[in-house]
């Protein structure tokens, strides 16, 4: 059965210090999201792509988050200069037709 | 702003005991509702996608159902391996694909 996959699955970082969280979608899917989940809250929604550009993206999306889909296969998001509060559970999604999403099994990201 | 709020927020049942669980939404326009079982430490795994009033979905021990307001999840004799959070997410029309998911429900089946 085809899954969105991530890597890695759990990551550390230095506060201040850049990560890139990587994703590879289910592969006739069209539509990519990135969503994290803070331990005990809510599911929440980052981003949206769609041929190659950003649909729509949350207030948390600020100027420190980018998304890139540097090749057929990959989706990236990299966090420049982390804090602490970035510490979640980060996953990618993915869709066929923006309808629905499928999920990847996340990646575990801990800014000390 | 389109919310959804479910309830309640931990569930505890013995094996075979049924229940249901809710969600209510607000959105302007329901493009669909998505139920989905999360594992601690693992993502969302869909489950269902109901699309208007009145329709209902079932899979094995889980049946859906929709209506303006709130949708159900019904847990008919529940096994401990149906313990999980499950959750619940909106989609408005006109939106590029994003979900707003509830809280969820933890739910602990016991043998």
């Amino acid at each position: 059965e085809p899954e969105v996959t991530q890597t890695p699955s759990h990551q550390v970082t230095q506060m201040g210090q850049e990560v890139i969280l990587r994703c590879v979608p289910i592969s006739n899917h069209l539509y990519f999201y990135w969503y994290r989940q803070i331990l005990g809250q809510k599911v929440e929604f980052l981003v949206s792509f769609y041929n190659n550009e950003i649909s729509e993206k949350s207030e948390i999306f600020d100027d420190q988050f980018s998304v890139e889909r540097p090749d057929g296969s990959n989706f990236t998001l990299k966090i420049r200069s982390t804090k602490l509060e970035d510490s979640a559970m980060y996953f990618c999604a993915s869709s066929f037709d923006q309808f629905g999403a499928f999920f990847g099994q996340g990646t575990r990201l801990t800014v000390v | 702003e389109d919310q959804v709020t479910q309830s309640p927020e931990a569930l505890r049942l013995q094996e075979g005991e049924s229940s249901s669980l809710n969600c209510s939404y607000t959105v302007s326009g329901l493009r669909g509702l998505f139920w989905y079982r999360q594992d601690p430490g693992k993502g969302p795994e869909f489950l269902f996608t109901l699309y208007s009033a009145g329709e209902e979905k079932e899979k094995e021990r889980l049946k859906a159902t929709l209506t303006k307001k709130e949708s159900f999840l019904h847990i008919t004799a529940p096994k401990p391996e149906d313990s999980a959070t499950y959750l619940c997410a909106v989609q408005d029309q006109g939106n590029t694909g994003k979900l707003i998911f509830g809280q969820g429900t933890t739910l602990q089946v016991k043998p």
